[in-house]
């Protein structure tokens, strides 16, 4: 299947801090999906991108669609500890499955 | 609009068992995805239902699971002669292709330890 890298691992923050995560893909994607896990709970959506080179904000969240299709970022501004979690994006091309990420395990320390 | 629900929540088994997952898709969504996570990594797909129909399959999908959504509607996940590899969080996850719009929204997840 396909693989989706996601960086960093895992990010160790101050409260107050903006976050910045990147997902990569060797495939190209038409639909970029980025998702927010607690443990024990399913995926929330946070940002759904559908065109190349779209910024599109939530919040304090802001996603892009990078023009190569190949990619996305995440961003979160002035991170709060409610934004501990695992994120993952997620990647779509033909209207099909899904393909996730590895994710990115944000610690947001007060 | 109650979101996506999955029952059990928590599933504990004997190896050699079979078991039963059920997911109710957001109402009116054609789409329907099951997929499988394993700790620290990402969901997996596993299959998918447009309407009624099973549309894809993973190679995941070993003889010994099955999906039927038969009326469009709810789905069900089985996994006959349960083993420990199988341990692991089972999600569903709806969506309504409505133009580009592609969202999915996943469940709780049932979470199945076989021991």
């Amino acid at each position: 299947g396909q693989q989706l890298n996601q960086s960093p691992q895992s990010m160790f923050i101050q409260e107050g801090e903006d976050v910045s995560m990147n997902c990569t893909s060797s495939s190209i994607f038409n639909t970029w999906l980025w998702y927010k896990q607690d443990p024990g709970e399913g995926p929330v959506l946070l940002i759904a991108l559908y065109k190349a080179g779209e910024l599109t904000s939530n919040g304090r969240l802001t996603a892009q669609f990078g023009i190569t299709r190949k990619d996305s970022f995440l961003n979160i501004s002035a991170s709060i500890p409610s934004d501990v979690g695992i994120y993952f994006c997620a990647g779509q091309l033909t209207g099909n499955q899904f393909y996730f990420g590895t994710g990115t395990s944000l610690t947001v320390i007060p | 609009d109650t979101g996506v629900s999955q029952n059990p929540r928590h599933k504990i088994t004997k190896r050699g068992q079979n078991v039963t997952f059920r997911c109710d898709p957001i109402s009116e969504h054609n789409r329907l995805y099951w997929y499988r996570q394993t700790l620290g990594q990402g969901p997996e797909f596993l299959t998918y239902f447009q309407n009624e129909a099973q549309l894809e399959k993973s190679r995941l999908l070993s003889d010994r699971f099955s999906a039927e959504r038969p009326k469009g509607s709810f789905s069900t996940l089985e996994i006959q002669r349960t083993e420990q590899g199988d341990s692991a969080m089972y999600l569903c996850a709806s969506s309504s292709r409505y133009g580009l719009n592609t969202e999915a929204f996943f469940g709780q997840g049932t979470r199945l330890t076989v021991v």
